[in-house]
């Protein structure tokens, strides 16, 4: 079992409308999730991390976390074509090993 | 701006034939990650330093090895690049073991 696993997608939305990206995780000792944001032969950079229970919001994105389901996402309200990119779940275990989930693809439609 | 930077941007080599890749940060951090991604892949961990301390992944093949003179700089050799070893290679650093990771540009290995 992957210690993170995302849905690869392609997962395409129009524009200004919401794209949902998910991520489950394997470690339950995991306290704290990084969403990454990669364009296309660029390097991840951090948009968000969450390290409570609920939702965590910043702008136009919102991070949810549910330590019980194990499960984290990442809402992009009023998604812009700019916002078109891969986007990876993170997480360091128990051991503070990261691991990478192996992304989702999105794009925005305009 | 303090940041982490990668040289070269991109790296061409001959099968068999040893390549270094480096990276610096300005950012004074004591960990220092080296990560191996393959086209629609996830970031795959090598290896990382925590101070002088090498940590080296299970599954990390022989043929890659690192050095770190100084807390700013770290190396990542390939001591015989298989066509396998193309990848962006991406350089990452953290406060201790803090869980937030800095990384920088990458570097593209291409294997002819």
């Amino acid at each position: 079992q992957k210690e993170v696993e995302q849905n690869s997608g392609p997962l395409s939305v129009p524009e200004g409308a919401i794209a949902s990206l998910n991520c489950t995780y394997s470690d339950r000792g995991s306290q704290s999730f990084f969403w990454y944001r990669q364009y296309s032969g660029k390097s991840p950079e951090l948009i968000m991390f969450i390290y409570s229970n609920g939702d965590k919001e910043d702008g136009r994105f919102t991070a949810q976390l549910n330590k019980a389901s194990q499960y984290v996402s990442l809402l992009i309200r009023d998604s812009q074509p700019s916002d078109s990119a891969t986007y990876l779940c993170a997480a360091p275990n128990t051991g503070n090993q990261f691991y990478f989930g192996t992304g989702t693809s999105l794009t925005v439609i305009p | 701006d303090a940041m982490v930077i990668q040289n070269p941007r991109y790296q061409v080599t001959q099968f068999g034939k040893p390549v270094t890749l480096s990276c610096s940060q300005t950012l004074n951090h004591n960990v220092m990650y080296w990560y191996q991604q393959k086209s629609s892949q996830a970031p795959k961990l090598l290896f990382h330093y925590y101070d002088k301390d090498f940590n080296n992944e299970a599954d990390t093949p022989d043929n890659f090895q690192s050095r770190r003179p100084n807390t700013s700089f770290c190396f990542l050799d390939i001591r015989s690049p298989g066509l396998g070893d193309a990848a962006m290679y991406l350089c990452a650093t953290s406060r201790d073991h803090g869980p937030e990771q800095f990384f920088g540009p990458g570097t593209r290995l291409t294997v002819l």
